[in-house]
């Protein structure tokens, strides 16, 4: 059974930094690209970032471009987002999927991690 | 960025009746492989999100037969055949094809009559 395991969210004041963790069971982590997709309070979904297989490929949404990080440790089936420089409209709930087929076919989601940055 | 519009944004439907959600892309999702990278996923409330169809008309596992997805270039629809209680949540669709970043729509919530 594929799962996804987020953690590392909590309050931070604005200009702070924060670093999202993803756990993955059940599938060979290695195999496949992994996604970072928010979604503030009440609003829709909006794509962070997302990674290769082999962390060789890295992709960034304007909004976060430059400030967040992400990368992956295959020994230890894990995603990260490392987020700088936090702006009060990056508060949102963080989820991690599991991304087949190249790009988009976000095939499992963790439950989520709420980052609230706020004074 | 690529721009998706789904209409309705809200729907309340009778158990056992039909619904039919619609999403517009600006520009064609047609890719040069022959594929079309639309996809359709739900939100349950108080959930994850989940993913229901992918290139615009293949069920993910798991998903009843009461959901399809049809359309081509820039029209897409969701159909659900006869709504069930436990369908209400909230639908987006998204795009693949146009990168950095695939964008999502703005969500249609559907309800229980």
């Amino acid at each position: 059974e594929v799962q996804l395991l987020e953690s590392g969210g909590g309050l931070v004041q604005p200009g702070g930094s924060l670093r999202l963790s993803c756990a993955a069971s059940g599938f060979t982590f290695s195999n496949y690209a992994m996604t970072w997709v928010r979604q503030a309070p009440g609003k829709g979904l909006e794509w962070v970032s997302a990674i290769g297989g082999t962390a060789g490929d890295t992709y960034y949404a304007d909004s976060v471009k430059g400030r967040f990080t992400i990368s992956r440790d295959n020994s230890k089936n894990t995603l990260y987002l490392q987020m700088n420089s936090l702006r009060s409209e990056d508060t949102a709930i963080y989820y991690c999927a599991k991304t087949t087929s190249g790009c988009c076919r976000f095939d499992y989601w963790g439950q989520g991690s709420l980052v609230t940055v706020s004074s | 960025d690529m721009v998706m519009t789904q209409t309705p944004l809200s729907l309340s439907v009778t158990p056992g009746q039909p619904a039919s959600i619609s999403c517009k892309s600006s520009q064609s999702l047609l890719h040069g492989d022959g594929k079309t990278y639309m996809y359709w996923y739900l939100q349950k409330p108080g959930q994850s999100p989940q993913l229901l169809i992918y290139e615009v008309s293949n069920r993910f596992s798991g998903v009843p037969d009461r959901f399809s997805g049809s359309g081509s270039g820039t029209d897409f629809t969701l159909k659900i055949s006869r709504v069930e209680a436990e369908d209400v949540g909230v639908y987006y669709c998204m795009q693949g094809i146009h990168l950095p970043p695939p964008t999502f729509g703005q969500g249609t919530k559907l309800e229980i009559k």
